[in-house]
């Protein structure tokens, strides 16, 4: 089956820097998305990784390694806005996005 | 540019009604739009894709009697939750493909603001 595997909580305190890591296991890949999700409200759109590397775009930076299966968000800075849920997703070979189970991030002041 | 819209942003209905969900791109056409459903706490799980002119594709374990996509223009997309439960009480998003971006490395999917259905 398909599926994509994030730690389910993370904490961290204010001016840290956080890693989200993403594994995934798809039949079919084009790419590597990440969404942060605030309580209540829709995914918004932060980073995408087509080819192997870093991303990186203001605080938060993205890393594929499409060998190994594997993706993470970088967030520099924390601040307490940042305080969400984070989703990785694969566009997968039919251009559909699967998700990941979610990471939900604390952080304190 | 590349807003999605959705229509209403929340609704609550009696068991046994009909609840139609609307999701509009407004400055992009987008030939593909896909719709999720969210239960608290969880991931985004794709319902089905729906695809302008054609019929929609549901993914397993969706009831496509029950969820109806009707994908009448190059901007508008409907998912229209038949007989609803309270079991079907959820929050409902769709996101929009751009056209003139399929396929190409800045290919992705643009998403609405959700639509929190609860049925009573």
């Amino acid at each position: 089956g398909q599926s994509l595997e994030q730690p389910s909580e993370v904490t961290a305190v204010e001016g840290a820097i956080v890693q989200i890591n993403c594994t995934y296991q798809t039949s079919g890949f084009y790419g590597l998305s990440w969404y942060q999700q605030h309580d209540g409200g829709a995914p918004t759109f932060l980073s995408y990784n087509a080819l192997d590397g870093l991303e990186e775009t203001g605080r938060f930076s993205s890393f594929l390694s499409r060998s190994d299966s594997y993706g993470y968000l970088l967030l520099q800075e924390l601040q307490m806005k940042d305080s969400a849920s984070y989703f990785c997703a694969v566009t997968s070979g039919t251009y559909k996005y699967i998700f990941g189970t979610g990471t939900r991030l604390k952080v304190l002041a | 540019g590349a807003v999605v819209s959705q229509h209403p942003s929340w609704v609550i209905c009696k068991s046994g009604t009909s609840v139609k969900i609307e999701c509009r791109s407004l400055d992009f056409q987008a030939t593909t739009m896909f719709w999720y459903r969210q239960f608290p706490k969880q991931s985004l799980m794709l319902m089905a894709t729906s695809n302008e002119g054609s019929k929609a594709t549901y993914e397993q374990g969706v009831e496509k009697d029950k969820f109806l996509i009707n994908h009448a223009s190059l901007t508008l997309s409907t998912l229209t939750v038949t007989s609803a439960h309270p079991e079907d009480s959820s929050f409902y998003i769709c996101s929009a493909r751009d056209t003139l971006l399929a396929g190409r490395n800045t290919d992705t999917q643009y998403f609405g603001p959700g639509t929190r259905l609860t049925v009573l």
